[in-house]
């Protein structure tokens, strides 16, 4: 049971480089979620999405985008890396019944990005 | 996004004593969930303890307990007979019916031996 799995683990970019934060799990949850966590604040969301096909903004969106084209992945694309998009990556995932918002949410162990 | 503010950047505890983290947090829903996420140096997210907004019964596990006072919109973490593998950064969070998870800026727990 690999749960949530996030590669790469650590990645230094260039400015204005594009990239792929890579996410999948594997327990069929409708949920999933892209969270940055900087220095001094707590996990903020980017981008989730309640379902394949569908996906919709969070807290910090720009700069990121999403997609959603099967249940198990979801990947964040950076589409030209800033240094101040250095921070570390969190994936996470969860069923989403209605009603049951509190699921548990599983993580993955974190990307470490840094943009030079 | 729900704020959730935790006042205590840092706290620091003798080992077997007992700590209290606080949070609060600002919603106008009444169907929510509540959560502690513990992390330790290496940045993996464990959930600690979660509590639903409907129960009026204080969540616990083992050595880690909640004082859930909604009208308030508080909801501490007690850790009782604090042990070394204690210390790491503790995260409040709340989550509404449209999933979005929302953190608090953290708090840091030292253990002294």
């Amino acid at each position: 049971n690999a749960g949530v799995t996030q590669t790469p683990k650590f990645q230094v970019l260039k400015t204005g480089q594009s990239m792929t934060l890579q996410c999948a799990q594997d327990m069929n949850h409708e949920y999933m979620s892209w969270y940055r966590q900087d220095p001094g604040m707590g996990l903020r969301l980017i981008h989730y999405s309640v379902g394949a096909g569908i996906t919709d903004q969070g807290e910090v969106p720009n700069g990121y985008n999403v997609s959603r084209s099967t249940t198990e992945d979801f990947p964040l694309r950076l589409l030209s890396a800033a240094p101040s998009q250095t921070s570390v990556y969190f994936c996470a995932s969860s069923y989403s019944d209605t009603g049951k918002a509190g699921n548990t949410i599983y993580f993955g162990e974190g990307s470490w990005l840094t943009v030079v | 996004a729900q704020t959730v503010t935790q006042s205590q950047p840092e706290m620091s505890v003798q080992e077997a004593e007992t700590v209290t983290l606080s949070c609060t947090y600002d919603t106008s829903e009444s169907d929510y969930y509540l959560f502690w996420y513990k992390q330790p140096p290496s940045r993996q997210m464990i959930l600690v303890i979660r509590q639903e907004a409907y129960k009026q019964q204080n969540a616990t596990e083992n050595r880690f307990s909640v004082n859930f006072q909604k009208a308030a919109k508080s909801f501490s973490l007690k850790i009782s007979d604090s042990q070394l593998g204690d210390a790491a950064m503790y995260f409040c969070a709340y989550r509404s019916g449209d999933y979005k998870l929302s953190f608090g800026a953290g708090t840091t727990v030292t253990v002294r031996a």
